[in-house]
């Protein structure tokens, strides 16, 4: 399976502000996606990362909040903007193949904080 | 919507015991997978099923998809701290607009003491 570097790991970021979380991918890999995850809870799906297009966001979830950037078939950004405490949350991203079945691989986490 | 309920949410045993996780839905999946994610780590898998009534073993993991595609079952036998983690399941199904999609279970948050 491929291997994805996330970045940052962790941050503390002050209400107000933007924070862009990058995810690089070792091989081409169809589609990206983004969840969001409390610790210790599941799942929940943020947004479908389109190379060369829009992002496709879950109910709940807006492009002017989150934009994501998938400018190839290795690497997506999703931003967190205009930070407050309730987006203090664990950040993933995850690839996988288009064919039916296939693994969902995923980035080590971001860890924010919003103080 | 597809949804995926797992239960328990929360299971606290001693070394040695046995458990089962269970994964359920009134939905048909393509296929039906584990994760499992440790602190500071993105979830990984560990078992794709794909056929109604399949079993697969993982050494001392037993995994089963239900004979309609519906449910799912993990059973760990003589777990072990090692085992300590949360364990996600997730479906598989077509999204017209976005192709094949998985749904993610509740998750369910496993602790083994030694």
């Amino acid at each position: 399976s491929a291997v994805i570097s996330q970045k940052p790991s962790r941050d503390i970021c002050q209400r107000g502000t933007s924070l862009t979380i990058q995810c690089q991918v070792d091989s081409q890999v169809t589609m990206m996606f983004w969840y969001r995850q409390q610790p210790g809870q599941s799942l929940t799906l943020i947004a479908t990362a389109n190379q060369g297009s829009e992002a496709t966001y879950e109910s709940g979830f807006v492009i002017d909040k989150f934009p994501i950037s998938r400018p190839n078939l290795t690497f997506s950004t999703l931003t967190v903007s205009n930070m407050s405490p309730e987006d203090s949350s664990i950040y993933l991203c995850s690839g996988r193949d288009r064919g039916l079945n296939t693994e969902a691989f995923f980035g080590q986490g971001t860890r924010l904080t919003v103080v | 919507t597809q949804l995926l309920e797992q239960s328990p949410q929360f299971l606290s045993i001693q070394e040695g015991e046995n458990l089962t996780v269970y994964c359920n839905s009134s939905s048909v999946f393509s296929s039906l997978q584990w994760y499992r994610q440790e602190p500071g780590e993105g979830p990984v898998l560990l078992v794709t099923v794909v056929t109604g009534g399949e079993v697969k073993k993982l050494k001392r993991l037993t995994f089963q998809f239900g004979d309609a595609r519906k449910d799912s079952s993990l059973h760990i036998t003589a777990a072990q701290p090692g085992d300590t983690g949360l364990y996600l399941c997730a479906g598989g199904h077509m999204n017209n607009n976005a192709g094949n999609m998985l749904t993610f279970g509740g998750g369910t948050r496993l602790m083994v003491k030694p």
